[in-house]
C-alpha cells in the first residue's frame, strides 16, 4: 500500500516570501499522480498542482511550484510571494495509474499561517 | 454545473441511528469517492466507485455502506451510529483515469451524540 508522509504539521511565513513545503512518499509502482490540495477554512478542496510522475520536468502553476524527485520520493511546494489568501491546510496526495488501483491517499497535512 | 453537492451539510445524530448522504456530480464523471476528515488524520478513503453499479471498499469502511445506482449519485449510509463516526465526510469525482483532477463537494459535518 502506498503512504503519504507530511513532517511538517505547521509552518508560518512572512508575506512575501517563500516557504516550501515537504512530502514523502512511499510505492512500488513506477506510475503514478502526484497532487498537492489547499483546504481553506470553508474547508473546500481546491487542487493546486499536480504532476506525472513520468515527467522529469517539474510542474508550475503561478507562484506554485514543485520540486519533484522520484528517486528519492519527495514531492515539496514551492509558494512564492506569498499572499493572506494563501493560508490554508494544504495536503499532499498521491494516485495511482494502474487500471483498478483509482484512489488517492492523502498525507496528515500542513497547517500554513502567513504573518502579515 | 454545480459541480460536486453534498446533502445535507450538517447533521446530528444519537448513537444507534441511521443516516444517508447523498453526492451528486452534474460533470458526467465515472468515478465518485467519499472519504472522511478526522484532525491530524488528513482525508481517509472510505468507500468509491468506478463506474454506475460499481462499488469499491477503501482504507476505512466498516461502518459504512455505499451504492451508485445512477452514475451521477453516490450515497454514504450510516446503518447504526457510532461516535466514532463523527467526522467531516467529503464526496469526489474525477472524469476518468487520464483526467484526474478529483472535485470535491462542500463537506457534510456529521456528530453521533
Amino acid at each position: 500500500a502506498q503512504t503519504v508522509t507530511q513532517s511538517q504539521p505547521e509552518m508560518s511565513v512572512q508575506e512575501a516570501e517563500t516557504v516550501t513545503l515537504s512530502c514523502t512518499y512511499d510505492t512500488s509502482e513506477s506510475d503514478y499522480y502526484l497532487f498537492w490540495y489547499k483546504q481553506p477554512p470553508s474547508r473546500q478542496m481546491i487542487l493546486v498542482i499536480r504532476q506525472e510522475a513520468y515527467k522529469q520536468q517539474n510542474a508550475t502553476e503561478n507562484r506554485f511550484s514543485v520540486n519533484f524527485q522520484k528517486a528519492a520520493k519527495s514531492f515539496s511546494l514551492k509558494i512564492s510571494d506569498s499572499q493572506l489568501g494563501d493560508a490554508a491546510m494544504y495536503f499532499c496526495a498521491y494516485r495511482s495509474a494502474y487500471f483498478g488501483n483509482e484512489k488517492l491517499t492523502f498525507g496528515t497535512g500542513t497547517r500554513l499561517t502567513i504573518i502579515p | 454545473n454545480a459541480g460536486v453537492t453534498q446533502t445535507p451539510k450538517f447533521r446530528v445524530l444519537k448513537t444507534g441511528q441511521s443516516m444517508t448522504l447523498l453526492c451528486a456530480q452534474d460533470m458526467n464523471h465515472e468515478y465518485m469517492y467519499w472519504y472522511r476528515q478526522d484532525p491530524g488524520m488528513g482525508l481517509r478513503l472510505i468507500h468509491y466507485s468506478v463506474g454506475e453499479g460499481t462499488t469499491a471498499k477503501g482504507e476505512v469502511p466498516d461502518g459504512y455502506n455505499v451504492s451508485r445506482l445512477k452514475k451521477q449519485n453516490f450515497l454514504l449510509g450510516l446503518e447504526s451510529a457510532a461516535p466514532s463516526q463523527t467526522s467531516v465526510y467529503f464526496c469526489a469525482s474525477i472524469e476518468d483515469r487520464v483526467y484526474n483532477e478529483q472535485f470535491f463537494g462542500p463537506g457534510t459535518r456529521l456528530t453521533v451524540l
